[in-house]
């Protein structure tokens, strides 16, 4: 089974401060993603990777980097958290065209 | 630009009826996936079903099947004998098929809640 682990499940920062946020999958899969997810929203797309070194923006990627130095790893940075970037941030994964597998989701609060 | 519509916010259905899940889309490509997943309160995001847009049949997975209607751009979940494990949100999405990545666009989802 594919597993897509997230570095927390709950996170609680303060405004001004650098967040990383780490997602690891060990089934070789090219392609990762960072979402955001706010009610009534559904899932919007950060930042995604098709290889290693290699990213894309997505609709919503102000205020956030990535950085993908292993194909297995990819991390999700707020330079400088604000409380408008409290929700829950779910990373995923997948080969070409098929379905994503998503992490467990990391729930951060900034206050 | 892709874009995907669930206009029913929430729910009721009762136990081991079937409940229909609707989804608009709106694209100008011409090949792309449809998708649905399921969020249960624990949070993770469960796969249900895919349907590409040259599938000739609706796509069916046990007790999950898609209604595919390519001209009227819609891709509605139907969930047959609904049992109370199936109460959770359900996300409609979809993505462009030959692209670098398959960054999905997601609508906003329909909360269910399943009825004794």
């Amino acid at each position: 089974d594919v597993k897509v682990t997230q570095s927390s499940r709950y996170l609680v920062k303060r405004t001004g401060e650098k967040v990383f946020l780490e997602c690891v999958q060990d089934m070789d899969h090219e392609n990762m993603f960072w979402y955001r997810q706010d009610p009534g929203l559904g899932l919007r797309l950060i930042y995604f990777s098709y290889d290693v070194k290699m990213k894309e923006k997505g609709d919503i990627p102000e205020g956030y980097s990535v950085s993908r130095e292993k194909k297995e790893r990819f991390s999700l940075i707020l330079e400088s958290a604000s409380t408008n970037q409290t929700s829950m941030y779910l990373c995923a994964s997948s080969i070409w065209s098929y379905e994503q597998y998503f992490g467990p989701g990391t729930r951060l609060t900034v206050t | 630009a892709q874009k995907i519509t669930q206009t029913q916010p929430g729910m009721f259905v009762q136990e081991k009826e079937a409940v229909t899940l609707d989804c608009t889309y709106d694209t100008s490509d011409p090949s792309y996936g449809l998708f649905w997943y399921k969020q249960p309160s624990s949070g993770e995001m469960i796969f249900l079903i895919y349907q590409g847009s040259y599938d000739q049949q609706n796509a069916t997975e046990g007790r999950y099947s898609l209604n595919f209607q390519k001209a009227r751009k819609s891709a509605n979940l139907v969930i047959s004998a609904s049992q109370l494990g199936d109460s959770a949100m359900y996300f409609c999405a979809m993505s462009r098929i030959k692209a670098a990545g398959n960054k999905l666009t997601f609508g906003g989802g329909t909360r269910v809640l399943v009825k004794p």
